[in-house]
């Protein structure tokens, strides 16, 4: 299976700040099939980003996504206060679908 | 607007079976997979398997080959999931999703607790 591995495990910043979150896959990952989700706590996870770059309905343009191969990026270009959460990256072109472990986003 | 409703939270105590069902409502109900999620208190997501609910036909991933059983009922647009045999580690958040081949999973229920506990 496809192995994920998410970095930092955390992330502490401060609102209007940049956030860059990395995505590190053991073997090639089609950009067509990564995605990008956060969530918060008791919610269902949201999808930010599709197919390594394109964002979901209603998602706003301070988030892109880039990378391809192994190494996927998620950019938040300025941190608003609804965004410090949990996100976890995600490969949908090959069974068994995994997940990263995650980054947890947090207020500095 | 598309929405899958999942049914609520249950206790069981270890070794019992557990059914949770997702109803989808707002799109076509046999043109797109439900797969179902899980995860742990505290720990992050992890994927279960899918049903195709125009064939029926059904993946799984290895680890849940034999314990978890996933059907639909295209009549009532509802997706199901059951877990047997319950163990301990098997408490956690279980959420269906829609999937698409392009976007992925982008539409979540709300997601269902199971706390097994003796």
């Amino acid at each position: 299976e496809i192995v994920l591995t998410q970095s930092p495990g955390t992330l502490s910043l401060s609102p209007g700040e940049r956030a860059t979150l990395s995505c590190r896959a053991s073997q090639s990952v089609s950009s067509t099939y990564l995605a990008w989700f956060h969530q918060k706590p008791g919610q269902a996870p949201r999808l930010l980003i599709y197919g390594a770059s394109s964002r979901a309905t209603g998602i706003p343009d301070r988030f892109s996504g880039s990378g391809s191969g192994t190494d996927f990026t998620l950019t938040i270009s300025r941190l608003e206060p609804e965004d410090f959460a949990m996100y976890y990256c995600h490969q949908y072109g090959t069974s068994p679908l995994t997940f990263g472990q995650g980054t947890r986003l947090e207020i500095k | 607007q598309v929405q899958l409703v999942q049914s609520g939270a249950e206790v069981k105590k270890p070794g019992a079976s557990v059914k949770v069902s997702c109803k989808a409502s707002g799109y076509t109900f046999t043109d797109y997979y439900i797969h179902w999620v899980r995860q742990a208190p505290g720990q992050g997501l992890e994927w279960m398997g899918w049903i195709n609910p125009n064939s029926g036909g059904t993946k799984y991933a290895q680890k849940f080959q034999g314990s978890v059983t996933v059907t639909s009922d295209t009549s009532i647009s509802t997706a199901y999931m059951e877990v047997n045999r319950l163990r301990f580690d098997d408490t956690a958040v279980y959420f269906c999703t829609r999937g698409e081949v392009a976007a992925g999973l982008e539409y979540w229920g709300q997601g269902t607790l199971v706390t097994v506990s003796s």
